[in-house]
């Protein structure tokens, strides 16, 4: 089947810590990965995404790789702020479907 | 400005009542999910639609149907309210088997007393 396994939650960083929250991956052929972030009381937005082997999604400060041989999808800062406290999620979409799977959620508390 | 809205941020309702969720999308895409999401389980799908008055049941479908009578527009329908639907509702989108990005609403926080 497919499924998304993101670290457990919640994460607390001091302003300007190095930050990776872990995301792998179960899927039958080649998915697009995805990570979303939702900011207290609103939708999830698209942070970054990639959708072949060996890609790298990037904004905002925010990287990940889509690591096909580790089926994994990490998501990292060099310096987080206050203002990326939120909720991350890593997504993933069968390239032969339509639906999208989620993983629970990491929540992120960056203190100044 | 791509979009998804929702019909309502907040709504209180009673036991019993029957309720809409609405969300109307601007992008002309083919697929439209409606998701709940709780503390701890993150996003749980309800019901998707990859075309109008075409839908698929989720993980989560009891308790919900679903209408989509436009392209557009794609309801959610709690048939007789109970306190255990009380979560966050999030509407999403997207074009049909490709490697799109989902767009969320801002989402509908349901409290039912």
């Amino acid at each position: 089947g497919n499924s998304v396994t993101q670290m457990e939650g919640p994460v607390t960083l001091s302003e300007e810590a190095f930050l990776t929250i872990n995301c792998t991956y179960t899927a039958t052929g080649y998915p697009s990965l995805f990570w979303y972030v939702q900011y207290p009381g609103e939708g999830l937005q698209l942070l970054l995404k990639a959708t072949k082997a060996d890609d790298k999604g990037s904004n905002k400060g925010f990287e990940a790789t889509y690591r096909k041989e580790t089926t994994s999808f990490h998501l990292e800062k060099g310096s987080v702020q206050v203002s990326d406290s939120a909720v991350y999620f890593c997504a993933l979409l069968r390239n032969t479907g339509n639906q999208f799977y989620f993983g629970t959620g990491t929540s992120l508390t960056v203190i100044p | 400005d791509v979009k998804v809205t929702q019909s309502s941020r907040y709504l209180v309702k009673r036991t019993g009542e029957k309720v809409f969720l609405e969300c109307v999308q601007d992008m002309d895409h083919e697929n439209m999910f409606w998701y709940r999401q709780d503390p701890g389980l993150g996003l749980r799908l309800i019901y998707f639609s990859y075309d109008v008055k075409m839908k698929e049941k989720g993980d989560i479908p009891e308790g919900y149907s679903v209408s989509r009578e436009k392209k557009e527009r794609f309801s959610l329908i709690l048939e007789s309210a109970s306190t255990n639907q009380t979560s966050m509702y999030l509407c999403a989108s997207s074009y049909v088997g490709g490697r799109g990005e989902a767009f969320f609403g801002q989402g509908t926080r349901l409290t039912v007393v």
